[in-house]
């Protein structure tokens, strides 16, 4: 069956570390992978697009990769802020007939602590 | 820009009541999409259409939710009759930047009691 599936417990670290979150997803061949952010009581909002045939993508302070092989993508906040805390969802183009139909993970709630 | 609106913002009802939501796009996104959202959970399509024609709608429970859209602007999606199980947000989002990027409203929060 398809699935996408992202860290399942809450991850919570320090001010100025690194936080990594993961997205492995099955039977899926997406031409592209995006990242979101969603606060409480907010719509998700757009942070990045990784295509299939990119490795890495840099915004910032946000780093996503996209391995197809293993299919998984790594979301990387660095120098991570208080203000980062939220929940980050994975989202993948599953239709694959250019229409952009997004399937979304469960999301992982990121909670930096001063 | 102005960004994806909805209505209402809460709205309680009981089960087996019917309810509609409302989503005004932004102006010439082709591509409007209705989420459920589950708490705790990501979002699940329910319904995309590409201008008012309906793209995808294979997990939209047919039997007591509908949805158009009118004119290719804005959409409503219909509850009839309500579960306990639709308890949700439901989100609406379009597709705009280079279509590639979904931008969503702040959803309408359904409890049914």
């Amino acid at each position: 069956s398809q699935k996408i599936e992202q860290n399942s417990e809450a991850l919570n670290i320090q001010e100025g570390k690194t936080a990594t979150l993961t997205c492995n997803y099955t039977n899926y061949s997406p031409a592209y992978l995006q990242w979101y952010r969603q606060d409480p009581g907010r719509g998700p909002v757009f942070l990045l697009l990784i295509r299939e045939n990119e490795k890495e993508k840099r915004k910032e302070r946000l780093k996503v990769t996209f391995d197809t092989t293993l299919k998984q993508s790594l979301f990387h906040i660095t120098a991570s802020q208080p203000a980062d805390s939220a929940t980050y969802l994975c989202a993948l183009d599953t239709l694959g007939s250019g229409y952009s139909t997004l399937t979304f993970g469960k999301g992982t709630m990121l909670l930096v602590s001063p | 820009e102005a960004g994806v609106a909805q209505s209402p913002r809460y709205k309680i009802i009981e089960k087996r009541q019917s309810v509609a939501f409302w989503c005004n796009p932004i102006s010439g996104h082709a591509t409007l999409y209705w989420y459920q959202q589950i708490l705790g959970q990501g979002p699940k399509l329910l319904i995309q259409f590409q201008n008012n024609g309906v793209v995808d709608d294979s997990q939209l429970p047919k039997d007591r939710f509908s949805a158009e859209r009118l004119k290719g602007v804005d959409s409503t999606l219909k509850i009839q009759p309500a579960k306990l199980e639709d308890s949700a947000v439901y989100l609406c989002a379009t597709l705009g930047g280079g279509n590639e990027k979904l931008f969503f409203g702040s959803g309408t929060q359904l409890s049914v009691l």
